[in-house]
């Protein structure tokens, strides 16, 4: 079946290092493929999406390349800041409804 | 663009009573409407698909008498967790999708509820 999997958290950081989430995923078909977001008591925000193999999405100084041969869409970013911690989740879509599948979420904390 | 408006963002009752949430696209039509249910430090699970006019489909394991869905418009969706109990507290988060299938979905804030 469809799943996707991510490195498991919490990841602490000091301020500007450099960030990958790693990302892999298992799908039937050509799925989309998204970052999330989510900020302490919120909903969802959308950082990123690729639609087909070898794009990439790109935001906020974020980027994640869809790799179909290593069926992956790790998150990068040059230099993280503080506001950028948060939990971060890998998602695919699945069916025609385009019913997003989640990763477990991976927990970032950056420290000034 | 692309806002998605949750209502309550808070809510704690009592056992037995009903609940209702509502979820509404802002600034566009949502063709499709979806309802998670995320647990503490915990992935989203999708409890239900709904367009407008049909009835919502469930995932399995999710009770279709216990937890409510109504699309009556492309704006908005309501969630009712019918009579209930300490177990279905949780942070219930909505979302809309405009357009096809692959086109992104945009979150509501959610709901926190508790029951007592």
């Amino acid at each position: 079946g469809n799943s996707v999997t991510q490195m498991e958290g919490p990841v602490t950081l000091s301020e500007e290092a450099f960030l990958t989430i790693n990302c892999t995923y298992t799908a039937t078909g050509y799925p989309s493929l998204f970052w999330y977001v989510q900020y302490p008591g919120e909903g969802l925000q959308l950082l990123l999406k690729a639609t087909k193999a070898d794009d990439k999405g790109s935001n906020k100084g974020f980027e994640a390349t869809y790799r179909k041969e290593t069926t992956s869409f790790h998150l990068e970013k040059g230099s993280v800041q503080v506001s950028d911690s948060a939990v971060y989740f890998c998602a695919l879509t699945r069916g025609s409804q385009g019913n997003l599948i989640f990763g477990k979420g991976t927990k970032l904390s950056v420290k000034p | 663009g692309a806002v998605v408006s949750q209502h309550p963002s808070w809510v704690i009752c009592k056992s037995g009573t009903s609940v209702k949430i509502e979820c509404r696209s802002l600034d566009f039509q949502a063709t499709t409407m979806f309802w998670y249910r995320q647990f503490p430090k915990q992935s989203l699970m999708l409890m239900a698909t709904s367009n407008e006019g049909s009835k919502a489909t469930y995932e399995q394991g999710v009770e279709k008498d216990k937890f409510l869905i109504n699309h009556a418009s492309l704006t908005l969706s309501t969630l009712t967790v019918t009579s209930a109990h300490p177990e279905d507290s949780s942070f219930y988060i909505c979302s809309a999708q405009q357009g096809a299938s692959n086109q992104p979905q945009h979150f509501g804030d959610g709901t926190r509820l508790s029951i007592l």
